[in-house]
């Protein structure tokens, strides 16, 4: 069962353009999401991260919107570069779970110059 | 700092044998935690301590025992692997404010 899913195994983007990577969550319960971006033989690194008070989360050319009611996020990036090529992978948790994170299975994108 | 650091980078094991996976980390966090990642799927948590001493848990832990008996250091052992614990490992730490850092990872080929 599923708890977090990222229904989109791939991206590719032209670079300059806005890249936007979606992540869906079934257990309305999580109230922190994050999005963590990993390089090839590499741990995941955070990227950036929202709270379920929030609606939008910005830093620099990354901005994370949660939608409760839809029970979904989405990670946007904008403009997009070369070096943004990674899996970037959507988290949840639950306050109080000792930050036991809930992890989507990634979404590969790909800028192209 | 090193940061979060896990040795060996690789490994193969067969059927059977046993081995233990390092992680240490030098930023004095109390919160350690181990994940698989299977191939096309996300992180799945394994077990994760709070402070030395304090182990719980995860999503997936059958097959897998761990310790803590220092703040820095929390290893993962297999003690008779399977071909289904062929993964990558990853061991990441945090303090009580801050978000997980992860290790580069182990990865693991049983055969």
């Amino acid at each position: 069962d599923q708890q977090v899913k990222q229904n989109s195994p791939s991206l590719s983007v032209q670079e300059g353009r806005i890249s936007i990577l979606n992540c869906d969550y079934t257990n309305s319960m999580f109230d922190y999401f994050l999005w963590y971006k990993k390089y090839p033989a590499e741990g995941p690194t955070f990227l950036i991260s929202i709270s379920s008070i929030k609606d939008k989360n910005e830093d620099g050319r990354f901005t994370v919107f949660l939608n409760k009611s839809a029970k979904h996020l989405s990670l946007h990036i904008v403009p997009s570069q070369p070096g943004d090529s990674a899996v970037y992978f959507c988290a949840a948790s639950l306050s109080g779970g000792y930050n036991k994170l809930i992890f989507g299975a990634g979404t590969r994108l790909a800028v192209h110059p | 700092n090193a940061g979060v650091t896990q040795t060996p980078k690789f490994r193969i094991l067969k059927i059977g044998q046993s081995m233990t996976l390092q992680c240490a980390q030098d930023m004095n966090h109390n919160y350690m935690y181990w994940y698989r990642q299977d191939p096309g799927m996300g992180l799945k948590l394994i077990y994760y301590s709070v402070g030395a001493g304090i182990t719980d848990k995860g999503e997936v832990p059958n097959g897998y025992n761990v310790s803590r008996s220092t703040t820095e250091d929390f290893p993962l052992r297999l003690e008779l692997a399977a071909p289904s614990q062929t993964s990558v490992y990853f061991c990441a730490s945090r303090s009580v404010q801050e978000t997980q850092y992860f290790g580069p990872g182990t990865r693991l080929l049983v055969l």
